[in-house]
C-alpha cells in the first residue's frame, strides 16, 4: 500500500542553519503531497502542499518540490528561526476514490538553538 | 479564525472501560476524520465520515470502535472496551466540501490505558 518514508529525528540546529528533512513516498496513483507541523500542544497545521508533479508548495520561508521521478518530497528552509523548532510531518493523501485520507509519516522533531 | 477543539485533552482509563473522545469540527465542514499516533509511531489513518455515515475506515479501526455525530456539532469516537494498546494521542479533522482541501486538526486527546 501507499506509504511515507521521513528522515529520522531529532535533528538539531542552531539558528539561521539550513534545514533539509527528507521524504519518500511510495503510491500506486498520482497522491497530493503535504507537509503538516505540530508545535508543542498544538495540533497538527497543514505548512505547504504539492498536488502535482514538479509543484513547489512554499509558506513560512519553508519550500517543498514534488519530485516525481525520484518519489520525494523534501522539506527545505534556508534560514531557520528558533520558532521553527516543532515536529514536522510528510502525508500524502490518494487521489483514488478516497475522502482524501492522509497518510503520515513518524515524524521529525526539530530543535533550534539560539 | 476557527478552529478544531477536542475534550478531553488527557483521558486516563483502566483496561476493558469505554471511552468517548469528543470532537467539534468546524462549523461548515462536511468531512470528518479521527487519526491516532501511538507514541513514537506514525499518525494513523482510523477512520472518515461524511453525510452522516463512515465513508472509509482503516484495519486499526475494528468492531471496538465507534463514531458517531450526534448533534450536528460534535463528532465522537468511542472505544468499546480498551486495550493497553489503544493507549495514543488521538486527533480528529475536518475538511470543507472541495477536494483535497486542507485539512484542520484538533489539539489531540491523549488516552492512557492501565
Amino acid at each position: 500500500g501507499d506509504s511515507v518514508t521521513q528522515m529520522e529525528g531529532p535533528v538539531t540546529l542552531s539558528e539561521e542553519a539550513f534545514l533539509t528533512i527528507n521524504c519518500t513516498y511510495t503510491a500506486t496513483g498520482y497522491p497530493s503531497l503535504f507537509w503538516y507541523v505540530q508545535y508543542p500542544g498544538e495540533g497538527l497545521q497543514l505548512l505547504l502542499k504539492a498536488t502535482k508533479a514538479d509543484d513547489k508548495g512554499s509558506n513560512k520561508g519553508f519550500e517543498a518540490t514534488y519530485r516525481k521521478e525520484t518519489t520525494s518530497f523534501h522539506l527545505e528552509k534556508g534560514s531557520v528561526q528558533v520558532s521553527d523548532s516543532a515536529v514536522y510531518f510528510c502525508a500524502l493523501s490518494d487521489r483514488r476514490g478516497s475522502q482524501g485520507n492522509l497518510i503520515f509519516g513518524k515524524g521529525t522533531k526539530l530543535s533550534v538553538k539560539p | 479564525e476557527p478552529e478544531v477543539t477536542q475534550t478531553p485533552s488527557h483521558q486516563v482509563t483502566q483496561m476493558g472501560q469505554e471511552v468517548i473522545l469528543r470532537c467539534v469540527p468546524i462549523s461548515n465542514h462536511l468531512y470528518f476524520y479521527w487519526y491516532r499516533q501511538i507514541l513514537g509511531q506514525k499518525v494513523e489513518f482510523l477512520v472518515s465520515f461524511y453525510n452522516n455515515e463512515i465513508s472509509e475506515k482503516s484495519e486499526i479501526f475494528d468492531d471496538q470502535f465507534s463514531v458517531e455525530r450526534p448533534d450536528g456539532s460534535n463528532f465522537t469516537l468511542k472505544i468499546r472496551s480498551t486495550k493497553l494498546e489503544d493507549s495514543a494521542m488521538y486527533f480528529c479533522a475536518s475538511r470543507g466540501l472541495a477536494d483535497y482541501n486542507e485539512q484542520f486538526f484538533g489539539p489531540g486527546t491523549r488516552l492512557t490505558v492501565l
